[in-house]
């Protein structure tokens, strides 16, 4: 069975500073991971994905996640907060391509 | 950029009565998808659809609840009898491939439908 655990519901970071948002996994064969975010009123735009190439995977705004077997993660970082972040974030995992199993989410809100 | 679009954006039902969420996906492509997400829970799959029928269903998308595609743009979601827990956002996504041809399937979704049943 797959699922995906995402620590801390509401993160709050100062402008500039470093972004942490955890995602934790399980799954019984190699994952496909997946960081979607939500601004307000829109839908779930994908960030970056994992697809058993490299282990970093850059994404669209400066965001980047490192897959690391050992611990079942795949935490989203950003180096510099920027205001323009705030948003929700969700953490998905799939095996098979077609049923996609999403987090609860993480709220992020950035502090100027 | 092609995107989905889904409309309502919000509709206040009153229990037992039917709802209708309709979903325009990406022009191109084949595979089509309903999740949900009720207030302060996971994202959850719905069903998937292709080539006219329902690929793959969750146990949430019991007989209440159906999916068509009743011309070549619009894909919809019919609950035929809402209930209170019914209540929650729905999304729609699409994808140009399919576990036949990728497990790194990305799916682009819209903005969503927030559904309030009363």
């Amino acid at each position: 069975a797959q699922s995906v655990t995402q620590l801390g519901s509401h993160v709050s970071v100062s402008e500039g500073a470093l972004v942490l948002l955890r995602c934790n996994y399980s799954s019984s064969v190699p994952p496909y991971l997946f960081w979607y975010v939500q601004y307000p009123n829109q839908g779930l735009q994908l960030l970056l994905k994992y697809t058993s190439a490299a282990t970093l995977v850059k994404g669209i705004n400066g965001f980047e996640a490192e897959f690391k077997k050992s611990e079942t993660s795949f935490h989203l970082t950003k180096p510099s907060a920027h205001m323009s972040d705030a948003a929700e974030y969700f953490c998905a995992v799939s095996e098979a391509g077609n049923q996609f199993y999403f987090g609860t989410g993480t709220s992020l809100t950035v502090i100027p | 950029e092609p995107e989905v679009t889904q409309t309502p954006s919000h509709q206040v039902t009153q229990m037992g009565q039917e709802v209708i969420l309709r979903c325009v996906p990406i022009s191109n492509h084949l595979y089509f998808y309903w999740y949900r997400q009720i207030l302060g829970q996971k994202v959850e799959f719905l069903v998937s659809f292709y080539n006219n029928e329902i690929s793959e269903k969750s146990e949430i998308f019991d007989d209440q609840f159906s999916v068509e595609r009743p011309d070549g743009s619009n894909f919809t979601l019919k609950i035929r009898s809402t209930k209170l827990e019914d209540s929650a956002m729905y999304f729609c996504a699409s994808s140009s491939l399919g576990t036949a041809f990728s497990g790194a399937n990305v799916l682009t979704f819209g903005a969503g439908s927030r559904l309030t049943v009363l």
